[in-house]
């Protein structure tokens, strides 16, 4: 299995402009995550889904950020205007069963300019 | 919510020695506690787990130990090696059929020493 996929690895745009981040999570996986990882704030929850339906977004920051799960296989997280504080690393992840394992994606590394 | 303290932030060892990091936890509910390494520039990934019903929980040179009156878990790495230099983040989480949510500590930058 080729583990969690990422696109894109990097991105860098700027301000205003809408950045959609894609994320294939493991065959199979029942669950998915969205992370974000900055130096200030850590790496923090940011939405999940269980079979496709999201169960928890109160990590995501604000309107600007909407996320969707249309199929088993595919997941992206839109930022629609960006800001620069919207600069850090984004990881996919997902698992099988609830209480184990997350596997990460390699991470988006978004730059707002 | 939940809300997951991690100390030190920094530590630097002599190769050979232990480290040992420790994290508090508020959610006395929290029944699942992993901990990830994440190497410069890589994605985390899970070295050990820890579940409410156990104390200790050992894999070869890492072990983690949970105090569930204390709200307390800590991770013990033995016999450390450079390649054991990284950013360590210890989490916890209920996990319900639902899923579970992990809130993570800040992390700790372990500096294994030559």
């Amino acid at each position: 299995d080729a583990g969690v996929i990422q696109s894109p690895r990097h991105e860098v745009t700027e301000m205003g402009q809408e950045v959609t981040l894609r994320c294939k999570p493991i065959s199979g996986h029942d669950y998915l995550f969205w992370y974000r990882q900055t130096m200030m704030r850590g790496l923090e929850l940011l939405i999940y889904f269980n079979n496709n339906v999201p169960i928890d977004d109160s990590g995501m920051p604000e309107d600007r950020f909407s996320a969707k799960m249309p199929n088993a296989s595919f997941s992206t997280l839109k930022i629609q205007p960006s800001e620069p504080r919207d600069s850090a690393v984004y990881f996919c992840a997902s698992t099988l069963q609830t209480g184990t394992q997350q596997f990460f994606g390699p991470g988006t590394r978004l730059t707002v300019l | 919510g939940e809300n997951v303290e991690q100390h030190p932030s920094t530590l630097s060892v002599q190769e050979g020695d232990s480290a040992v990091i420790k994290c508090t936890y508020s959610d006395s509910a929290s029944n699942y506690f992993p901990w990830y390494k994440q190497e410069l520039g890589k994605r985390p990934q899970l070295i050990i787990d820890i579940r409410s019903n156990v104390g200790e929980k050992k894999d070869q040179r890492i072990a983690v130990t949970l105090n569930k009156t204390a709200k307390h878990f800590s991770l013990h790495i033995t016999e450390t090696q450079p390649e054991d230099s990284a950013v360590y983040f210890c989490a916890a989480s209920i996990v319900s059929a639902a899923g579970n949510k992990l809130t993570f500590g800040g992390g700790t930058r372990v500096l294994v020493k030559p």
